[in-house]
Order: structure tokens, then sequence, then C-alpha cells
């Protein structure tokens, strides 16, 4: 059964470009969430992907985007990226009818941005 | 808001020392309490958890119980091993941002040496 899985695991861009970073949910799962982790810092929640809209949405700015498929994988989407925007940004997937707060998180992509 | 504020790192202990991580929480409502762990290379997981007042959560020869009265879920382990390495989060989830959204602190990085 596999994981969570993300791609890319690393990327580096510079300021003013856009990324898309990708990410497949563990099977079953139908719920996908964002998170972005500084370095040395905690996972902060960007937003919330169910059934193909965003559910809930974090203090991030609205360069902040993106999309879930009909098969529950995601992408997030920043643009005009800013130097603060390098961090390790974490997919979670879960099942929203198993409302326990227990998520299944990927090993993430780790965005420099230069 | 709701927060999560955990003691800072980093933590470095003999194999076989007693372990204590100390977590507080500021939440609305009645939320549910986490520990994660991110180990070397690998993403986030579940560590244990907790779901009302007095809850005790274990695994792995962790444990922490949800204290209401002084808003705390400190971790604990009476004998740690090098393999417990790793950088633990505190959570909470079910505040006010619905049950799939995890409210992280900043991490603690624990060095367990021979």
């Amino acid at each position: 059964d596999a994981g969570v899985t993300q791609s890319p695991t690393h990327l580096i861009k510079t300021r003013g470009q856009q990324v898309t970073l990708r990410c497949s949910p563990k099977s079953g799962h139908d719920t996908v969430s964002w998170y972005q982790q500084a370095l040395g810092q905690g996972p902060q929640f960007i937003f919330q992907y169910y059934e193909e809209e965003e559910r809930q949405r974090g203090n991030f700015p609205d360069r902040f985007s993106g999309h879930q498929f009909p098969n529950y994988s995601s992408e997030l989407n920043v643009n005009a990226l800013l130097l603060g925007d390098s961090a390790l940004y974490l997919c979670a997937s879960s099942r929203l009818d198993r409302n326990t707060g227990e998520l299944f998180f990927g090993e993430g992509s780790r965005l420099t941005v230069l | 808001g709701d927060s999560v504020t955990q003691m800072e790192g980093p933590v470095t202990l003999s194999e076989e020392a007693c372990l204590t991580i100390n977590c507080t929480y500021t939440a609305t409502g009645y939320p549910s309490l986490f520990w994660y762990v991110q180990y070397p290379g690998e993403g986030l997981q579940l560590l244990l958890k907790a779901t009302k007042a007095d809850d005790k959560g274990s695994n792995k020869g962790f444990e922490a119980t949800y204290r209401k009265e002084t808003t705390s879920f400190h971790l604990e382990k009476g004998s740690v091993q090098v393999s417990d390495s790793a950088v633990y989060f505190c959570a909470l989830s079910g505040a006010s941002g619905g049950y799939n959204k995890l409210i992280f602190g900043a991490g603690t990085r624990l060095a367990v040496h021979p």
C-alpha cells in the first residue's frame, strides 16, 4: 500500500518564478492538505482540498493556490516566488469521514528560492 | 488564535536516560492533541494522540497525558534509545479549525548518544 507520495523532492527557483508541486494521497484517502515547514519551524497549514474544492485555508496569500483532481491527487502552485517561500512543502492525506485528526504525510518537496 | 508551545531543543541525552518534552496549548473548544515524529529522511508520522481530558496516549514506550487544567500534553519516555533520535512535534486539532487541520508547535530535536 503506497503512502503519500510527493514530487519533486527538491527544486531550485529564482525570485518571481512560479512553481508547481504534486501529491498523490494514500490509497483510500479523499482529503489532501498542504503545509509549509520553514527551517527549524513546525509545519504551517496552507489549505485543504476535498471533492476538488478548497475547504479550509490558512493565513497564506493568494499567490498560493491549489487544485485537486478526480483521482484525489493534488497540486500546490506558488506564483511570484519570494525568498521567504523557501521551505519544505508537505502534503498530508486523510479520510474526511474519519475525522480523527490523524494525517499521513509525504516526505515533502524542498523548495529553494534564490 | 489556537497555538502550541513546546520546549526548545536540541535535547541531548545518553541512551537509557529519561525523556520529557514539554508542550502547552491555547485553544478554544475541546481540541484533540497529538505528538508527531520526524525521523531523519522520513515524513512526519503520528506517534500518539489523546482526544479528551485525562486521556493518556501511548506508543513505542512514549506516553503523554491530556491535562486540561494545565493545558499541557508533555511527552515522556522512561528509557530512550539511539533510534529515538528525531524531531518531535506537538500538535492540536478540532478547536476552531476542524479536526483534519493540525496546528503544530515548533518542534524539539532529540539526539540520543550511545
